[in-house]
Formats: structure tokens, sequence, C-alpha cells
């Protein structure tokens, strides 16, 4: 069974200042993993992926997110936020089956 | 590029009712895959299909019913309307050749159960 812990529900930075996300997930078999942000009252939008290869993995809008095995972690970064980033972040990994388990997602406040 | 297509966008029904909720996927996938996201929650699967055949089944109640179709649009048939089914209800589609394991979301349709 798949299963991912987003730590902290809410986080908060400066514009300008650096993101960190976090994201720790439990597969039994290799995972993919995943990062989509949902901005207010849409859909999901895929930032990034991890499926194989290259551990760091850059995505859309100048974030990227490192995989970790040993630390069973995909935390997404940026290094400098922006106002429209402000929005809600949810992890997911899938593995096993091609359904996608979600975190409980991370609600992004910037502030000017 | 074309995107995935969920209509309608926003339903109010009244409790013990009916909807019917449709998705059109990204041109030539063959898999959809249907979320259910309440308020302030995580999306939860539901049901998925892949080439007209349920692949995947989730959390989703047996009131709750899904088909794909030929033309492999997908529609989320929900009967006896209960009030905790208000909830944006996702749907997503996959296959695309060398991108197999990405999941492109629509919009969603938000349902409200009065």
């Amino acid at each position: 069974a798949q299963s991912v812990t987003q730590l902290g529900s809410h986080v908060s930075v400066s514009e300008g200042a650096l993101v960190l996300l976090r994201c720790n997930y439990s597969s039994s078999v290799p995972p993919y993993l995943f990062w989509y942000v949902q901005y207010p009252n849409q859909g999901l939008q895929l930032l990034l992926k991890y499926t194989t290869g290259a551990t760091l993995v850059k995505g859309i809008n100048g974030f990227e997110a490192e995989f970790k095995k040993s630390e069973t972690s995909f935390h997404l970064t940026k290094p400098s936020a922006h106002m429209s980033d402000a929005a809600e972040y949810f992890c997911a990994v899938q593995g096993g089956s091609e359904k996608l388990v979600f975190g409980k997602g991370t609600k992004l406040t910037v502030n000017p | 590029a074309a995107g995935v297509i969920q209509s309608p966008r926003h339903l109010i029904k009244e409790k013990r009712e009916t909807a019917t909720l449709k998705c059109y996927p990204i041109p030539r996938h063959d898999t959809v895959y249907w979320y259910q996201q309440g308020p302030g929650q995580d999306p939860q699967f539901l049901i998925s299909f892949y080439e007209k055949m349920q692949s995947d089944k989730g959390s989703i109640p047996d009131r709750f019913s899904a088909q794909q179709f030929s033309d492999y649009h997908s529609e989320l048939n929900m009967s006896s309307l209960e009030l905790g089914d208000s909830a944006l209800y996702f749907c997503a589609s996959s296959g695309w050749s060398g991108n197999q394991e990405t999941q492109y979301f629509g919009p969603g349709t938000r349902l409200l159960v009065l």
C-alpha cells in the first residue's frame, strides 16, 4: 500500500524567500512521485514528476524536487517565491496500481 | 494542447436526486480516473477505466456507478445523493505513449447537494 505525508498543512514565506514543501512517502514497490498545484477553485495542475533516472527533477514555474530513497522523501523547492505561487500543493505517489494516493496538501502563502 | 473536459462545471442537486458527471479525456488517452475532493480535503480515488473496462476501484459508494464508452469518454452516475456527496469531482486521463504514468486532471465538477 502507498501513503503520503506532507509535513505542514500551512507554510508561509516572504516574497523572494526559499520555498520548501515537505513530502514523505511509503510504498511497497518503487514509486512514481508527483507534485500537483491547485489554485483556488481550480483543478490540479502537474508541477513535476519522478519516475526513474535522475533523482533531481525540474518542473514548471521554477520548482524542483529531489527523490531521496534513503529518506523516502520527495521535497519540493523553489529558490525564490513569487506572489503567484500562493496555492495548495499536493504530493502524490503511484505504485503497484495506477491510482494516485495524495497527501493532505500544503497551503502556501506568500507575503509581500 | 487539448485538455481533459468535464461537464457540467457546477451542479446543484437536492438530497435523494440523481446526478451524472461527464468526462472527455485528452485525445488518444485510453485511461480515465475519477477522484472526489471534499471541502478542505485531499483528492480520493474513486474508480478507473482502461480501454472501456474497469481497471481499479477505490472508495466509491455503491450508490455511484461509472462507465467508459467507445469514444473513451466516461460518465459517473450518482444516485440517492446525500449531503456528504457535496465535493469537487475530478476526472483525469492518461495513456500518451512515453508518458503513460502521468495523469492530467480536468477542471472538476463542483457538486452541491442541498
